[in-house]
């Protein structure tokens, strides 16, 4: 199976804060890489997929960037809604695989 | 509106069963594969099973082949996750996830239910 890390594993930022989320892949995956935020008590929502595309619906600050086993997630300014968990997904190989999350809170 | 609606979870003792369902509305439901995510208490989110579109072909993760089964009904518009042998391990939130695409492999899981909540527990 292909294993996601991400870093940081959790970071305090301010709103308006711009904030980086790296994620690496242990093996190749192309640009098969989504992004997911999750608020407390809700399920995941997808934000990004295939490394930089936007989901409809989702703002422009999210953006995303990388390919091969190297990924990173931008928020440019952080907004109080954006305080939430963080979840990189491998769809390159079966089986699926998430990254262990990012939780991003109030400094 | 797209609404995927988990039911079916609750208290099972170990070694039991239950039968998790999703009732999709809002899209063409037979023309999408669909997942089953799981998240313990706490914990990351662990994929757990996919199936087709037209229900012909499925997947698990090695922690729950042999025990767990995912069917679809596409009359109903609903999503099945049959669990047996149910262990301490497998209690989680359950969430039923719709793939972008007929098939599974190199997708996205664009819509997600609310969950259900499974526990295992003597």
């Amino acid at each position: 199976d292909i294993q996601m890390t991400q870093s940081p594993s959790s970071l305090s930022a301010s709103e308006g804060d711009r904030v980086t989320i790296t994620c690496r892949a242990s093996q190749f995956i192309s640009r098969y890489l989504n992004w997911y935020q999750q608020k407390p008590g809700k399920a995941p929502k997808l934000l990004i997929y295939g490394a930089s595309d936007l989901q409809s619906g989702v703002p422009s600050r999210f953006s995303g960037s990388g390919s091969g086993t190297d990924f990173t997630l931008t928020i440019t300014s952080l907004q109080r809604e954006d305080f939430a968990t963080y979840y990189c997904q491998q769809s390159y190989t079966s089986p699926v695989t998430f990254g262990p999350g990012t939780k991003v809170d109030v400094k | 509106e797209v609404q995927l609606l988990e039911s079916g979870g609750g208290l099972a003792q170990p070694g039991g069963s239950l039968r998790l369902s999703c009732a999709v509305s809002g899209f063409s439901f037979n023309t999408y594969a669909m997942n089953w995510v799981r998240q313990a208490p706490g914990k990351g989110l662990e994929w757990v099973s996919a199936i087709t579109g037209s229900g012909h072909s499925t997947t698990y993760a090695d922690s729950v082949k042999g025990r767990f089964t995912i069917s679809r009904d596409n009359s109903k518009n609903t999503l099945y996750l049959q669990m047996n042998s149910l262990r301490a391990e497998d209690s989680a939130i359950y969430y039923c996830a719709k793939e972008n695409k007929a098939v599974f492999g190199k997708g996205r899981f664009d819509q997600w239910g609310q969950g259900t909540l499974v526990t295992v527990s003597s």
